[in-house]
């Protein structure tokens, strides 16, 4: 089956370090590539997306690149921002599976002043 | 703004009864979906729906119903069955697979459900 494995939070960082959030996945064809920002008490915002492999999405300072070859669509940031504080999801979608989303479970940033 | 609207943000359920969640959407989307999250845990997918009249089982559909009589709208009923309802639902909105594949899905802000 399809599945996403994101690296376990929360991940503490001070306000102007690097960011990298892991992401890998395994899926049954060639699947498009999310994250989502879930901050807190709220639903999920779409941060960025990838359609086919060496795609690079990129928004608010935020990339993320496709990698077929390592099945991976890490996250970074070059300096992170206390408003940045929130939960990141990794997720993706077959193109026969409509826009059926798979998700990972989710890293919680922090980020202190 | 086009947007997907959640109602009400804060529910109470007592012990027995039947509670419904709204979701509207104003984005003309064809396809719906209801997901639950747990404090700490990711999103699980409870119904979905594709088209209107239509609508199918997700991973976690126990003890809970749906309807879709109208484009706009995807009620979630939470019922007695279900035996530990407390979490965030939240619901989703996207364009129709059959127009354009992988599209994102977009979501309301979150209905917070307790057990009084």
């Amino acid at each position: 089956g399809n599945s996403v494995t994101q690296m376990e939070g929360p991940v503490t960082l001070s306000e102007e370090a690097f960011l990298t959030i892991n992401c890998t996945y395994t899926a049954t064809g060639y699947p498009s590539l999310f994250w989502y920002v879930q901050y807190p008490g709220e639903g999920l915002q779409l941060l960025l997306k990838a359609t086919k492999a060496d795609d690079k999405g990129s928004n608010k300072g935020f990339e993320a690149t496709y990698r077929k070859e390592t099945t991976s669509f890490h996250l970074e940031k070059g300096s992170v921002q206390v408003s940045d504080s929130a939960v990141y999801f990794c997720a993706l979608t077959l193109l026969n599976a409509g826009n059926m989303l798979t998700f990972g479970g989710g890293t919680r940033l922090m980020v202190k002043p | 703004d086009g947007g997907i609207t959640q109602s009400p943000k804060y529910l109470f359920r007592k012990e027995g009864q039947n509670v419904t969640l709204s979701c509207e959407q104003n984005l003309n989307h064809d396809a719906m979906y209801w997901y639950r999250q747990d404090p700490g845990q990711g999103l699980r997918l409870i119904y979905y729906s594709q088209i209107v009249n239509d609508f199918q089982k997700g991973d976690i559909a126990e003890g809970y119903s749906v309807s879709r009589e109208k484009k706009e709208s995807f009620p979630l009923t939470v019922t007695s069955a279900q035996k530990n309802p407390t979490a965030f639902y939240l619901c989703a909105s996207s364009m129709n697979r059959d127009r354009l594949a992988n599209q994102p899905q977009h979501f309301g802000d979150g209905t917070r459900l307790s057990i009084l």
